[in-house]
């Protein structure tokens, strides 16, 4: 069972440069989310979708970028890396049916931005 | 708009003491209420949740949270904790109704259990 899926596991980058961070679950779900993770804040919702073709912004969208080609690919594309993106990123992905009501968080993504 | 408040930021607790995490929320419409999990280095777990009934809900590993609609909150208790409690909670919520279902996170609470 893989679940959800995020690769890198780590990064660090340069100001400037870009990067995209992959996200894929294997359970057929609708709706998947992108979060980062800073401390003390919790978590903070960047771009979400509900189905492939369908994507909308969250909370913290500036300098990210997303796609939804397939239902189970959900990429996060930073084009200029600027140091407040240093953060751990999360994805997340849940279908929010009446036997389902729970979303299922990768493993997350370490991204230092220098 | 939704927010979520989790009041202490810390809590340090000896090993088969109780533990309290409080969590409030404000909302304008009804929620569905959340626990989650984040053991060090790894992603989200879900603890509990609260969809509707009963107001006390239970985890298989002996945390419950219960639902105070008149206070706006949704406190995480146990009654003995043991080492392997040690993480991070999050407290979060979804309006019912909403489109995306999107969760909406406290600052989480980090717990540290001490032998």
């Amino acid at each position: 069972n893989a679940g959800v899926t995020q690769t890198p596991k780590f990064r660090i980058l340069k100001i400037g440069q870009s990067m995209t961070l992959q996200c894929t679950q294997d359970m057929n779900h609708n709706y998947m989310y992108w979060y980062r993770q800073d401390p003390g804040m919790g978590l903070k919702l960047i771009y979400y979708s509900v189905g492939a073709g369908i994507t909308d912004k969250g909370e913290v969208p500036n300098g990210y970028n997303v796609s939804r080609s397939t239902t189970e690919d959900f990429p996060l594309r930073l084009e200029l890396a600027a140091p407040s993106q240093t953060s751990v990123y999360f994805c997340a992905s849940s279908s929010w049916t009446v036997l389902n009501t729970e979303a299922f968080f990768g493993q997350g993504t370490r991204l230092t931005v220098v | 708009a939704q927010s979520v408040t989790q009041l202490d930021s810390q809590v340090p607790v000896f090993e088969e003491a109780p533990v309290e995490l409080r969590c409030n929320y404000s909302s304008s419409v009804s929620v569905y209420l959340f626990w989650y999990v984040q053991y060090p280095n790894q992603g989200l777990q879900l603890l509990l949740k609260y969809l509707s009934g009963s107001t006390l809900v239970k985890s298989i590993n002996g945390f419950e949270a219960e639902f105070n609609k008149s206070q706006t909150s949704f406190h995480l208790r146990k009654p003995s904790v043991h080492i392997s409690d040690t993480a991070e909670y999050f407290c979060a919520v979804i309006p019912k109704g909403a489109a995306g279902n999107k969760l909406t996170f406290g600052g989480g609470t980090r717990v540290l259990v001490k032998p």
